[in-house]
């Protein structure tokens, strides 16, 4: 199994940027993935990594180190509306399903 | 729009009583998933299912079972409803085309037993 570690809660001023880290310990990585939550809604897909580096998509941008285990998702250019919260997931060897970390509560404040 | 709708999207139940959620996707995809979701936890694994009539557990089994009797629908059945099982519940899809691999989520349950 995995053991999926992100911190709870960010606060960030509108403007800013916020940068939510993500460790993991699996054996036969086979991907991370992002996905956001607004409160009372269902999680979107944000981004995936398999391959170490830096994946970007407008504002957002994820990084992998799969030596290190670890992963983050930088939000740029704060709006009022990335207030959500932020999960991380990871794909172990063949299997066709994920293990969700806890997940990230971003607060954007003006 | 995923395709992926839930029914019902509140329901108010009593200890004891058995409960079935039912997830309909329209996309034609090959996996299904019943997550639970609590605050502290994120989302957990309750079961899966990878084709027609093809299920496995997840982590948070007990006290569940699943059907899934055709592509488009999975059901989440809660045998005998206990207070613990007050959750929100979203229902996943996927598919793994060319090795790409997401999954989808519909709009979410959200069971209350009292």
């Amino acid at each position: 199994g995995q053991n999926i570690d992100q911190p709870t809660e960010m606060t960030a001023t509108e403007g800013a940027i916020v940068q939510i880290n993500c460790t993991y310990q699996t054996s036969g990585f086979n991907g991370l993935f992002w996905y956001q939550q607004h409160a009372g809604e269902a999680p979107t897909f944000l981004s995936y990594n398999v391959l170490d580096g830096l994946e970007e998509k407008g504002r957002f941008s994820s990084f992998l180190s799969r030596s290190k285990g670890y992963s983050y998702l930088l939000l740029k250019e704060l709006q009022m509306k990335d207030s959500a919260s932020y999960l991380c997931a990871v794909r172990e060897g063949n299997d066709y399903k994920l293990s969700f970390g806890a997940g990230t509560t971003v607060t954007v404040r003006a | 729009d995923a395709g992926i709708t839930q029914s019902p999207r509140h329901k108010v139940t009593e200890t004891g009583t058995p409960v079935t959620l039912r997830c309909h996707q329209t996309e034609n995809h090959r996996y299904m998933y019943w997550y639970r979701q609590d605050p502290g936890h994120g989302l957990r694994l309750i079961h899966y299912s990878y084709g027609v009539k093809d299920t496995d557990k997840g982590e948070v089994s007990d006290g569940y079972s699943v059907s899934r009797s055709k592509t488009e629908d999975f059901l989440l059945t809660l045998e005998s409803a206990t207070s613990s099982q007050t959750s929100v519940y979203f229902c996943a899809a996927a598919s793994a085309l060319e090795g790409a691999y997401e999954q989808y989520f519909g709009p979410g349950t959200r069971l209350t037993v009292t």
